[in-house]
């Protein structure tokens, strides 16, 4: 595998269910972040992850429980969600934060996510 | 606050044609670098091409060059001969320095269809 995976693409789930979603990196780059993309809104960003310490939490609801457990993988971890919080999951990775060319944040395919 | 915008919802071109996407951003700050990223339908968020604001060129990869007006604050996209699967949202997106965060912001997105 090469670039930024994301699993599952497609997830439906009710209110009261548990869910993760799961990102990999095969970059070898060392900040990851988890973007949303509601319909017709820019990009939020949600969480930013440096060398697996938290560096950035953008007022996300505590239904949201990110986890890095090392440079390479990023998990969402989804509880209680409402319907509100449909969205495409984007994955991102950048060799670090700066505004170098080589901190290009590259992303993954995304996860679908249907709240009923 | 930094902030980026794209006027330009939607757009058509002609197959083998050029367009031009529109990108203003706004921003206090010295240094910065700039991003336009392509988003199919599919989702996934795909890089083209990098401005930094110190760097004295225009950027080009390949079809895709960046009009950069440093006073006018503008980051245009230009993509030279159409193809039909350049038919996608396009963003903008201006990465914060490093010691506020790093964020990358984007704007809201022009959608463009290439015509056969």
């Amino acid at each position: 595998e090469t670039g930024v995976t994301q699993t599952p693409r497609h997830l439906v789930m009710g209110m009261t269910n548990k869910k993760s979603l799961k990102c990999e990196q095969h970059l070898g780059h060392n900040a990851m972040y988890w973007y949303k993309q509601s319909a017709k809104k820019p990009l939020e960003l949600m969480f930013v992850y440096n060398f697996k310490e938290q560096t950035e939490n953008n007022s996300v609801p505590s239904r949201f429980s990110p986890e890095c457990p090392n440079s390479s993988h990023l998990f969402l971890h989804l509880h209680t969600l409402q319907p509100e919080d449909s969205a495409l999951y984007l994955c991102a990775s950048s060799q670090d934060r700066g505004l170098a060319k080589t901190d290009t944040q590259y992303f993954g395919p995304g996860t679908r996510l249907t709240v009923l | 606050a930094q902030k980026i915008t794209q006027t330009q919802p939607g757009m058509f071109v002609q197959e083998k044609e050029a367009v031009t996407l529109d990108c203003t951003y706004d921003t206090s700050d010295q240094s910065y670098g700039l991003f336009w990223y392509k988003q199919p339908s599919s989702g996934e968020m795909i890089f083209l091409i990098y401005q930094g604001s110190y760097d004295e060129q225009n950027a080009t990869e390949g079809r895709y060059s960046l009009n950069f007006q440093k006073a006018r604050k503008s980051a245009n996209l230009v993509i030279s001969a159409s193809q039909l699967g350049d038919s996608a949202m396009y963003f903008c997106a201006m990465r914060e320095p490093y010691n506020q965060g790093g964020k990358l912001i984007f704007g809201q997105g022009t959608e463009l269809s290439v015509k056969p």
